[in-house]
């Protein structure tokens, strides 16, 4: 079945720029999302189709997918976007998701 | 605006079947297709299938022989069932509107979410 990797955790200072990184094989050539969730809440879509933003969601938030990488950057991270991303494709009539990455806004 | 809301038992038996509707407002459930995902306490996220409002399925495999969805469109609900259930069933339950789109590659993502529902499982 199709695996989509991220790394558990990454931390940024307030300001900076964050990236999260999701691979799985052949990733480029599907399309991936990406989820924000904060605790006790529900996801939030923030980005579709690799790059394309949600009505709402902040232009801080973009996205890009090539060769086995797709990539969510979040632009001048604030405290507020501290929170776990997933990333999620489809493959084989199956929607797979990504472990999950906890921002950190250190 | 579209909103999602989760209904169902908290609390089922081993062995027995989870049931769950959703409830879909301010909108039409038809013409969308309509997912259900599961979150157990401190971990990640994953999809149990989908249901378009013609009927037509797609199930995670892992979960398949358990799982069957229904709509109802007359009221605008669609439902889960899981059965055999077992201790590793219990999660926040969520039901979310998906949206598909066929370009360069086959689109699936899921843009309106319901705030979940927790199943226990436990004697």
């Amino acid at each position: 079945s199709y695996e989509l990797t991220q790394p558990p955790s990454v931390s940024v200072s307030p300001g900076q720029t964050a990236s999260i990184t999701c691979s799985g094989d052949k990733l480029g050539d599907k399309y991936a999302s990406w989820y924000q969730q904060k605790p006790g809440q529900s996801p939030v879509l923030v980005i579709y189709q690799d790059n394309k933003r949600p009505s709402g969601i902040p232009e801080r938030f973009s996205g890009s997918n090539s060769g086995n990488t797709a990539t969510l950057t979040i632009s001048g991270t604030q405290a507020i976007n501290e929170a776990d991303y997933y990333c999620q494709a489809w493959d084989s009539s199956t929607v797979v998701f990504g472990g999950g990455t906890k921002l950190t806004v250190l | 605006q579209v909103q999602l809301q989760e209904s169902g038992p908290g609390l089922v038996k081993p062995s027995e079947t989870l049931s769950l509707t959703c409830t879909v407002s301010g909108g039409s459930i038809s013409s969308y297709y309509w997912s259900w995902i599961r979150q157990p306490a401190g971990m990640g996220l994953e999809w149990i299938g989908r249901i378009y409002t013609s009927g037509s399925t797609n199930y995670n495999p892992s979960l398949k022989s358990r799982v069957t969805m229904s709509v109802d469109t007359s009221k605008n609900q669609f439902s889960l069932k899981l059965n055999s259930v077992t201790a590793a069933d219990t999660a926040v339950y969520y039901c979310a509107r998906g949206y598909s789109s066929s370009s360069s590659a086959y689109s699936y993502y899921m843009d309106v979410w319901g705030k979940g529902t927790t199943v226990t499982v436990s004697s």
